[in-house]
C-alpha cells in the first residue's frame, strides 16, 4: 500500500537560515506531489505542487525537488521567517480524489 | 472572500452520543471533501462530494459515519454512537476543480471532537 513519510518529525532553524524538509513516498504511480502548511488551529494551506514529470519547481521563497529514482521529495524554504513556523505535510495525488498525506514535520523558527 | 468555515470549532461528546459537524464551503466550489486528522498525523480522507452527489465514501471508517450535502453547498458529517477512537480534528475542504488537479483544496479550520 501507499505510505508517505517524513524523515524528521521536528526541525528547528534560526531566522534567516534556509530550511529543508524531506519526504519519502512508496508508490510511484502518483501524478502530483504537494506540500501543505498547517498553522496551529488552522486547516492545511496549499504551498506548492510539482508534477511527476518534473524534478524541480520554484515558488516565492520555496523550492520543491522531486527525485523519482529514490522516491524522495523535499521542500526548501529560503530565508526562513518566524511566520514559517508550522507543520508541513507532503502529499501525493494519484488522480480523481485520491490524495494521501504524510505525518508532518513541525518547523520551529528561532529568532 | 470568505474561506471554508466549520462549526462548531470544538465539540465534546460523551461516548455513545451522536454528533453533527457542519461545513460551509467557499461559494461556487463544486467539490467538497471531509478528512479526519488524528493528533500528530496528517489528514486522512473520509469522503468526497461533487455537488450533491457523494462520489466516494471509501474512507469512512464505519457505518456510524454518515455525510450529506443535500443542496450541493453546505455539508454535514454525522457520527452516531461516538467512540473514544473518534476523537480527532475533522477537516472540510472545498475546490472549484471537478477533475484533474483535485488536490488544489481549500481547507477549513476543522472541528476538534473529543469523546469522553
Amino acid at each position: 500500500g501507499e505510505s508517505v513519510g517524513l524523515h524528521l518529525p521536528t526541525l528547528s532553524v534560526q531566522e534567516g537560515d534556509n530550511s529543508i524538509i524531506n519526504c519519502a513516498y512508496s508508490n510511484s504511480a502518483s501524478d502530483y506531489f504537494i506540500w501543505y502548511k498547517q498553522e496551529s488551529g488552522k486547516g492545511p494551506q496549499f504551498i506548492i505542487d510539482i508534477r511527476s514529470n518534473m524534478d524541480k519547481r520554484q515558488g516565492q521563497r520555496v523550492t520543491v525537488l522531486l527525485n523519482k529514482t529514490v522516491k524522495h521529495l523535499s521542500l526548501q524554504i529560503a530565508a526562513t521567517q518566524p511566520g514559517d513556523s508550522a507543520v508541513y505535510f507532503c502529499a501525493v495525488y494519484r488522480g480523481n480524489n485520491d490524495m494521501r498525506f504524510g505525518a508532518g514535520t513541525r518547523l520551529t523558527v528561532k529568532p | 472572500g470568505a474561506g471554508v468555515s466549520q462549526s462548531p470549532r470544538y465539540k465534546v461528546a460523551k461516548r455513545g452520543q451522536d454528533v453533527a459537524l457542519r461545513c460551509d464551503p467557499i461559494s461556487g466550489h463544486v467539490s467538497l471533501f471531509w478528512y479526519q486528522q488524528a493528533l500528530g498525523q496528517g489528514p486522512e480522507f473520509l469522503t468526497y462530494f461533487q455537488n450533491e452527489a457523494q462520489l466516494d465514501k471509501s474512507g469512512l471508517p464505519s457505518d456510524r459515519f454518515f455525510a450529506e450535502r443535500p443542496e450541493g453547498s453546505v455539508s454535514t458529517l454525522k457520527i452516531q454512537r461516538t467512540q473514544q477512537e473518534d476523537s480527532a480534528v475533522y477537516l472540510c475542504a472545498s475546490s472549484f476543480v471537478t477533475s484533474g488537479s483535485l488536490y488544489e483544496q481549500y481547507f477549513g479550520p476543522g472541528t476538534r471532537l473529543t469523546v469522553t
